[in-house]
């Protein structure tokens, strides 16, 4: 089935560092997802890409969707002690047309970040 | 937005009992999915709920052991059916809201296995 692989696995940075995680698949998505995990917590939205090559910001975030449409990053600036959690890409086949056959994720392996104040 | 909640949020178990977990959704909704997470692991989707009709399952999971229920557009169950301690995982319920793109998830139901 489909993969996606998320680099680096794990991060341990200094407060106020910048973060950047990637995420590619061995196959194409039309929509790309980044969410947030803090323990005992069910996945928290990030950001949403629709549109490949598209460049969105969340406040101290920002993501890109790949132009080839099998990757995309995201970028953490200044990072906080807050920012601790696992971070996960998933892909969805469906884009903004929906069709409800794609709307199931198939999300990447994590990346867990730890923040040194 | 909309809020998701899940009973029980965790619970411990015997070895070949059943235990079912409830999803509530507080906004209409179209799709509901259940996903299971392994200790230190991704989610892995089992199943999308289907309202009024017998859910879709992933390769790898069957209705005998993970039987699903949507009565209605807001409410799931999903069952784990003679458990063993290989099930011990977080099991999390998630729904695309109407006119949102948007795929929110539930806090999760942590399931510890003996």
């Amino acid at each position: 089935g489909q993969q996606l692989n998320q680099s680096p696995q794990s991060m341990f940075i200094q407060e106020g560092e910048d973060v950047s995680m990637n995420c590619t698949s061995s196959s194409i998505f039309n929509t790309w997802l980044w969410y947030k995990q803090e323990p005992g917590e069910g996945p928290v939205l990030l950001i949403a890409l629709y549109k490949a090559g598209e460049l969105t910001s969340n406040g101290r975030l920002t993501a890109q969707f790949g132009i080839t449409r099998k990757d995309s990053f995201l970028n953490i600036s200044a990072s906080i002690p807050s920012d601790v959690g696992i971070y996960f890409c998933a892909g969805q086949l469906s884009g903004l047309q929906k069709k409800s056959s794609g709307d199931k994720l198939t999300f990447g392996t994590g990346t867990r970040l730890a923040v040194r104040p | 937005s909309a809020v998701i909640s899940q009973k029980p949020s965790r619970d411990i178990c015997q070895r070949g009992t059943s235990l079912t977990i409830q999803c509530q959704v507080d906004s209409q909704v179209t799709m509901m999915f259940w996903y299971r997470q392994q200790p230190g692991q991704s989610l892995t989707l089992i199943a999308t709920a289907n309202q009024g009709s017998e859910a879709t399952y992933e390769s790898g999971f069957v209705i005998d052991k993970f039987p699903i229920s949507r009565p209605n557009l807001t409410f799931s169950t999903l069952t784990v059916s003679n458990m063993s301690p290989e099930d011990s995982s977080i099991y999390l319920c998630s729904a695309c809201v109407m006119q949102q793109e948007t795929q929110y998830f539930g806090p999760g139901t942590r399931l510890l296995v003996l």
